[in-house]
């Protein structure tokens, strides 16, 4: 099983959809998770850390669910400009990052 | 955030030469790493920069071909050695910094490389 999996994509939604990727990952102890967002040739940028308790920003929601070992972002009233690629990562000490789930956004 | 810089942000090379990539990063990112990123591909780990020793290298990457230096605490090199057309890609240097909720990795804008 790899360390770090996320749903595969690509996902497909037209304007003012909700949308949801989840990451599942191995580690148990692992302690800090985040999301980022790369768009296509362009590096990485982070788009938000994920707390234990859930949390929001604007039109993103990060959760964490520690039983189930996952974590997942929730993309509400999606726009053109959010089509992009999102990894998570986990334990960014160990440098490992989820392969990405792409995101288009359709008019 | 942090600042991290590289270049070149991209070039053409011919095939068997060698080509080094210069990263700088602000005083407060701890770890450096390489990765790269291939074509439509998710990013693969190189290598730990470790200051002042060898780097740490992953499963698939060596020395002989990824030699990678960091001098001090702000600054590396990663040289792609007698390239070939599958050394294409985009080669990315990153840096640790703790913000206050554990580490976080930030990224330099990637040096993208062909090889023809």
């Amino acid at each position: 099983r790899k360390e770090v999996e996320q749903d595969p994509g690509p996902f497909n939604v037209p304007e003012g959809a909700t949308v949801a990727f989840n990451c599942t990952y191995s580690n148990s102890a692992s302690q800090s998770f985040f999301w980022y967002r790369q768009d296509c040739r362009k590096e990485p940028k982070l788009l938000m850390s994920v707390y234990s308790s859930g949390n929001e920003d604007g039109r993103f929601t990060a959760q964490l669910n520690r039983a189930s070992q996952y974590i997942s972002l929730l993309i509400r009233d999606s726009k053109l400009s959010d089509s992009a690629t999102y990894l998570c990562v986990v334990n960014p000490g160990d440098m490992r990052f989820g392969a990405g789930t792409r995101l288009t956004v359709k008019p | 955030s942090a600042v991290i810089s590289q270049k070149p942000s991209r070039d053409i090379c011919q095939r068997g030469t060698s080509l080094t990539i210069q990263c700088q990063v602000d005083s407060q990112v701890t770890m450096m790493f390489w990765y790269r990123q291939q074509p439509g591909q998710s990013l693969t780990l190189i290598a730990t920069a470790n200051q002042g020793s060898e780097a740490t290298y992953e499963s698939g990457f060596v020395i002989d071909k990824f030699p990678i230096s960091r001098p001090n605490l702000t600054f590396s090199t990663l040289t792609v050695s007698n390239m070939s057309p599958e050394d294409s890609s985009i080669y990315l240097c990153s840096g640790l910094r703790d913000t206050g909720y554990g580490n976080t990795i930030y990224f330099g804008e990637g040096s993208w490389l062909t090889v023809v």
